[in-house]
C-alpha cells in the first residue's frame, strides 16, 4: 500500500542550484499536483496534471517546472533554486473528477520533502 | 477565485472536552465538496471528514463532525471528546464541482493543543 511516494525527504540547495523532487502513485490516480507549504499561508498550489502529458500552472508556477510522461509520475523541478523556495512540498493525488462518480475524491498526499535554500 | 479562511491561527482544548474549529470560504459555485485534513507533527496529511455541498445533512466521522451553514459558507469542525493524538494542525480545504476543475484550496491552518 505504498499510496503517494515523494523523494527526498529533506534537501539542502545553495541558491542557484537545481534539482528534481519525485513524485510517484501506485492508485491509478489521473490528477496530480504539486503544493508548497510556508507557515501561515496553509497549502499553495504549484502546478498540476489532470492525465499523462497534460499539464497547468496553479497559483504560484514561477520558478518550478513539471512533466507527466506516466500516469504515475509527477516530478517537480527547481531550475535555479532561491532562498524564498525555502518550503515544504507536498505531492498529491486523487481521481479526475471527469471520471463519473468520483466527484468527491479527496487529495492523497505524499510525506512533503522540506527543502532549505541558502 | 475560490477563497478559504480559517481565522483561528491557534486554538486549545482541554483532554476530553470538545472543540470547535471555524472555516468560511468564498465562492459562486453551488456546487463544490469540502474537506478537513489533519497533520499532526510527522507532516503527514490526513483526510479528517469530507462534506459534498448538496448534502444537507452534516457528515460525521465518529468523534468528528461538521457543522455545515451553506448560505453563510461556512464549514466549521466539532472534535468531541477531544484526545492527546488530535493535537496538529488542522487545514479546511475546498474543491470545485466543476467537472473540469480538479484544484482543491485550503485555507492557513488551525493549529491544536490539547491539554491533559
Amino acid at each position: 500500500n505504498a499510496g503517494v511516494t515523494q523523494t527526498p525527504k529533506f534537501q539542502v540547495l545553495k541558491t542557484g542550484q537545481s534539482m528534481t523532487l519525485q513524485c510517484a502513485q501506485d492508485m491509478n490516480h489521473e490528477y496530480m499536483s504539486w503544493y508548497r507549504q510556508d507557515p501561515g499561508m496553509g497549502l499553495r498550489l504549484i502546478h498540476y496534471s489532470v492525465g499523462a502529458g497534460i499539464t497547468d500552472q496553479g497559483e504560484v508556477p514561477n520558478g518550478y517546472n513539471v512533466s507527466r510522461s506516466t500516469t504515475e509520475d509527477f516530478p517537480l523541478r527547481l531550475l535555479s533554486a532561491a532562498p524564498s523556495q525555502t518550503s515544504v512540498y507536498f505531492c498529491a493525488s486523487s481521481y479526475s473528477k471527469v471520471v463519473k462518480g468520483r466527484y468527491n475524491s479527496p487529495l492523497h498526499f505524499g510525506n512533503g520533502t522540506r527543502l532549505t535554500v541558502t | 477565485a475560490q477563497t478559504v479562511t480559517q481565522s483561528q491561527p491557534e486554538m486549545s482544548v482541554q483532554e476530553a472536552e470538545t472543540v470547535t474549529l471555524s472555516c468560511t470560504y468564498d465562492t459562486s459555485e453551488s456546487d463544490y465538496y469540502l474537506f478537513w485534513y489533519k497533520q499532526p507533527p510527522s507532516r503527514q496529511m490526513i483526510l479528517v471528514i469530507r462534506q459534498e455541498a448538496y448534502k444537507q445533512q452534516n457528515a460525521t466521522e465518529n468523534r468528528f463532525s461538521v457543522n455545515f451553514q451553506k448560505a453563510a459558507k461556512s464549514f466549521s469542525l466539532k472534535i468531541s471528546d477531544s484526545q492527546l493524538g488530535d493535537a496538529a494542525m488542522y487545514f479546511c480545504a475546498y474543491r470545485s464541482g466543476l467537472y473540469n476543475n480538479n484544484d482543491m484550496r485550503f485555507g492557513a491552518g488551525t493549529r491544536l493543543t490539547v491539554k491533559p
